[in-house]
């Protein structure tokens, strides 16, 4: 089954630790994104990448931080210094401008989610 | 830089009633337009979207949507809702020059009563 997958589905932490939250595509798709989504404020953009080995900040990049070293995987650390790290995060992923048509390169296709509760 | 508003939070419709849920963006120049769906406990999925061509699109489940660049806007209706169709709506802009992000709407709440 193609699709995207996100671990835990429920993540609890205490204030002050770092923890990072796993984002797996095998679509094959190029471009990988992180939002955040609050009752009320839609889907945030945290950090998206367009391609291996580079990424980009989002509206929202503060006290978040990513990496892409491999083009399945994109994980997302919620640091100690986001002031407001409560939140549910949805990590996203499209085929990207290179590798998808022009009908269809833009199209984000979306993980279940993960709720992160901080103690 | 893009924005997208939509202006009912929540919506409450009785089944068979018809809807129509609003979209407005700003940004002057070419667009591709997306409404996604959540329902309750699932994943966010692609409702339908508009690329170029027909301003009147259609998706699934019987939604359709349409472009009107005058105004900005790309309502999404449906002549007759379901009781499945309680979940929340979000449209989504992106600008049409090889840009892949795309920016989302603070979403509607629909809940539609037996």
């Amino acid at each position: 089954d193609g699709g995207i997958t996100q671990s835990p589905k429920y993540l609890f932490r205490k204030e002050g630790q770092n923890v990072t939250l796993s984002c797996e595509q095998n679509l094959n798709h190029d471009a990988m994104y992180w939002y955040r989504q609050d009752p009320g404020q839609g889907l945030r953009l945290i950090y998206y990448s367009q391609i291996v080995n580079d990424f980009q900040k989002g509206d929202i990049a503060e006290g978040y931080s990513v990496s892409r070293e491999k083009k399945e995987s994109f994980p997302l650390t919620v640091t100690s210094a986001q002031k407001n790290p409560t939140a549910f995060y949805l990590c996203a992923s499209s085929p990207g401008f290179w590798g998808g048509a022009l009908t269809s390169y833009n199209e984000q296709f979306f993980g279940p989610g993960t709720r992160l509760t901080v103690l | 830089a893009q924005s997208v508003s939509q202006h009912n939070h929540h919506v409450i419709l009785s089944e068979a009633a018809s809807l129509e849920l609003g979209c407005n963006y700003s940004y002057g120049g070419t667009v591709n337009l997306f409404w996604y769906v959540q329902y309750p406990g699932q994943h966010l999925q692609l409702l339908l979207k508009y690329f170029s061509g027909d301003p009147l699109v259609k998706g699934i489940k019987g939604f359709e949507a349409e472009f009107i660049k005058s105004k900005f806007s790309f309502n999404l209706r449906k002549p007759s809702v379901q009781w499945s169709d309680t979940a929340e709506y979000f449209c989504a802009v992106s600008s049409n020059f090889g840009n892949e992000k795309l920016t989302f709407g603070t979403g509607t709440r629909l809940t539609i009563i037996p």
